[in-house]
């Protein structure tokens, strides 16, 4: 069974450009999660969606990031503007049967 | 409020050493608490968790955990570390429904030495 696919690995850009990260959950899972983790900090859930409903989304920053999971599927976080703040390692994560399962995640350094 | 915290944020031990990793928890209804393992450019990977029931729970590579309601802890153990251990480990807690849904501690790196 393939894992949770994260694209890309890595990604660097300017303060105040904007970036998107995709995901592809494991297929069947209904239940997908993005979470920051910025270096030395436990990850922090971002959104949570079931199928292609959010579910919670209390700690996304709404004024720079969005997220969408068209189709109930693949998903995209997306952040625009970024800040320096920003920099960190973006984790997706799909769920099912009580286990979540991580994907690689995608490496963001803000300059 | 739900809230984690992991005491030492760096843990060195020799190979064959016990491996004690410390995990509070603070939870206003019964939690859920996990232990996540992450390897160096790596996802996080379950190790172990609590739901009802037993309240010592066995979990992958030999790791093992207590929930101590009294403690209100849920410390990870392994008798005998080896070195394919050294990674970094993360305590978790949720209150249920959504097992994804978690409160992560800061996380404990976990050295082993030869």
């Amino acid at each position: 069974e393939a894992g949770v696919a994260q694209s890309p690995r890595y990604k660097i850009i300017e303060k105040r450009q904007s970036v998107a990260f995709w995901c592809n959950p494991i297929s069947g899972h209904a239940t997908l999660y993005w979470y920051q983790q910025i270096l030395g900090q436990g990850p922090k859930l971002l959104i949570q969606f079931q199928n292609n409903g959010v579910v919670d989304d209390s700690q996304l920053p709404k004024d720079r990031f969005s997220a969408e999971r068209l189709k109930g599927v693949d998903s995209t976080l997306k952040i625009q503007p970024a800040k320096l703040e920003d920099s960190a390692v973006y984790l997706c994560a799909s769920e099912r049967g009580g286990e979540a399962f991580f994907g690689q995640g995608t490496r963001l350094t803000v300059v | 409020a739900q809230s984690v915290t992991q005491l030492g944020s760096h843990v060195s031990v020799s190979e064959g050493a016990l491996v004690l990793l410390r995990c509070n928890y603070s939870s206003s209804v019964p939690p859920y608490l996990f232990w996540y393992v992450q390897y160096p450019n790596q996802g996080l990977q379950l190790l172990l968790k609590y739901t009802t029931g037993a309240t010592l729970v066995k979990g992958i590579n030999g790791f093992e955990a207590e929930f101590k309601k009294s403690e209100t802890s849920f410390h990870l153990t392994k008798p005998s570390a080896h070195m394919s251990d050294a990674a970094e480990y993360f305590c978790a807690v949720t209150v249920g429904g959504s097992q994804g849904n978690l409160i992560f501690g800061k996380g404990t790196k976990l050295s082993v030495k030869p």
